[in-house]
């Protein structure tokens, strides 16, 4: 059965700190997509990758396609990055798979 | 910046009742989604569709289910004799392209109760 898993379950950190969150999946991959979600429900696109890293301001996404991992790392963590990051994989065929989610927060 | 649009954000309904939920994809997306997600639980794709036909659609998709872009512009879930299972947040999401740049763009979600 194709699998998606996400740790650590929750993770709370001081503003500032360097956070990894860890998503691996049991079988390749077309594309992996980090999301956040919000306290209200709403989910947010952060990135999506086939292969490689990418970055956006304090974000960098991972993935190692050999080890079916991929990281989402923040860097200067704050308050305001309080949230549900969530992994979601893409196998054959057109949807996506999600994971349970990272429940951060970041405290003052 | 294109946003995915979806009404109701909340609907209250009695088990039984047939309910639609609308979204307003990105108008050069051509890839749609919807999604749900019961409280407290992972989300869970329900169907694909691509040029005005399902494309795919997982086990939760029954026969109380379908969907339907009417007027090119709007996309909508009707679940046509709610069950108090069905209570969840659904989210409606698209994507300009099917291939591994497809990212997707998801609504606010409107958040269903059955009564």
């Amino acid at each position: 059965k194709n699998e998606v898993e996400q740790s650590p379950q929750n993770l709370t950190a001081q503003e500032g700190e360097f956070i990894t969150i860890n998503c691996s999946y049991s079988v390749g991959i077309s594309a992996l997509h980090w999301l956040q979600q919000h306290p209200g429900g709403g989910i947010v696109s952060l990135f999506m990758l086939s292969s490689g890293k990418k970055k956006h301001g304090r974000l960098i996404a991972t993935i190692n396609i050999q080890e079916k991992h991929s990281s989402l790392h923040i860097t200067a963590s704050h308050p305001r990055d309080s949230a549900v990051y969530i992994c979601a994989v893409r196998w054959a065929g057109n949807q996506f798979y999600f994971g349970t989610g990272t429940s951060l927060t970041v405290i003052p | 910046e294109p946003e995915v649009t979806q009404t109701p954000s909340h609907q209250v309904t009695q088990m039984g009742q047939e309910v639609i939920l609308r979204c307003v994809p990105i108008s050069n997306h051509l890839y749609f989604y919807w999604y749900r997600q019961i409280l407290g639980q992972k989300v869970e794709f329900l169907v694909s569709f691509y040029n005005n036909e399902i494309s795919e659609k997982s086990e939760i998709f029954d026969d109380q289910f379908s969907v339907e872009r009417p007027d090119g512009s709007n996309f909508t879930l009707k679940i046509r004799s709610t069950k108090l299972e069905d209570s969840a947040m659904y989210f409606c999401a698209s994507s300009e392209e099917r291939a591994n740049t497809g990212e997707l763009f998801f609504g606010e979600g409107s958040r269903l109760t059955v009564l």
